[in-house]
């Protein structure tokens, strides 16, 4: 079985850009998450959908954050424009029966 | 959702039972501790779970104590493989997601 995917597994842009980052939860999995990790800081929970519905998306910092999960199947989380306090691993769940969620590698996102 | 406290790290010799702790107080008649852990560079990834009952899978043993305001995750044979971040979080059976803390750095020495 197919675990979490995340594209690209790297992304440097330039303060000001656009950047997408896509996820592909496991197959079946109608819960998808999206978290990040900022250096040196704790993960934190970014939203949660189900299929296609937004759950929660309480930790959205602001409004250059948008995601979406087309067809509630993969899902991408777009910044734009980039800062440089973006700069962070996100992480993308999925999950079947929360709170048990399975992540995958993460999107290493650096702004400059 | 109940606070928990954890070592910010700890040792263990490789083939040795790693034991990490965490401190629940204020948990709960319905929530339930999960264990998480964070190997560098990769995502989380769950371990095991309980409400009351100690429980066992391939992975671990989750020993919960009696008043449950404490529980123990256990690593029978820590490898080196198992150095990571444990994360040890308390949530409601009806939770949808998970809040992370800043975990156990478990440290596995050759």
């Amino acid at each position: 079985e197919a675990g979490v995917t995340q594209f690209p597994s790297h992304s440097v842009i330039e303060k000001g850009q656009t950047v997408t980052l896509r996820c592909d939860p496991i197959s079946g999995h109608d819960n998808l998450y999206w978290y990040r990790r900022v250096m040196g800081k704790e993960i934190k929970f970014l939203l949660h959908f189900v299929k296609e519905s937004k759950q929660d998306e309480s930790g959205m910092p602001n409004n250059r954050f948008l995601a979406e999960r087309t067809g509630g199947t993969y899902s991408t989380l777009k910044v734009q424009p980039a800062e440089l306090e973006d700069s962070g691993v996100y992480f993308c769940a999925s999950s079947q029966v929360p709170p048990r969620l399975f992540f995958g590698s993460g999107t290493q996102l650096s702004v400059l | 959702d109940a606070k928990t406290t954890q070592p910010p790290s700890m040792d263990c010799a490789e083939g040795r039972a790693a034991n990490l702790p965490c401190n629940h107080s204020t948990i709960s008649g319905n929530e339930y501790v999960y264990w998480y852990r964070q190997i560098h560079s990769q995502g989380p990834q769950y371990i095991i779970h309980g409400l009351k009952n100690n429980e066992t899978n391939e992975m671990a043993s989750l020993i919960i104590t009696e008043d449950r305001k404490s529980s123990t995750l256990i690593l029978p044979h820590a490898t080196l493989r198992d150095t990571a971040v444990y994360y040890c979080i308390v949530r409601s059976g009806s939770a949808r997601q998970l809040t992370f803390g800043s975990g156990t750095q478990l440290t596995v020495l050759p």
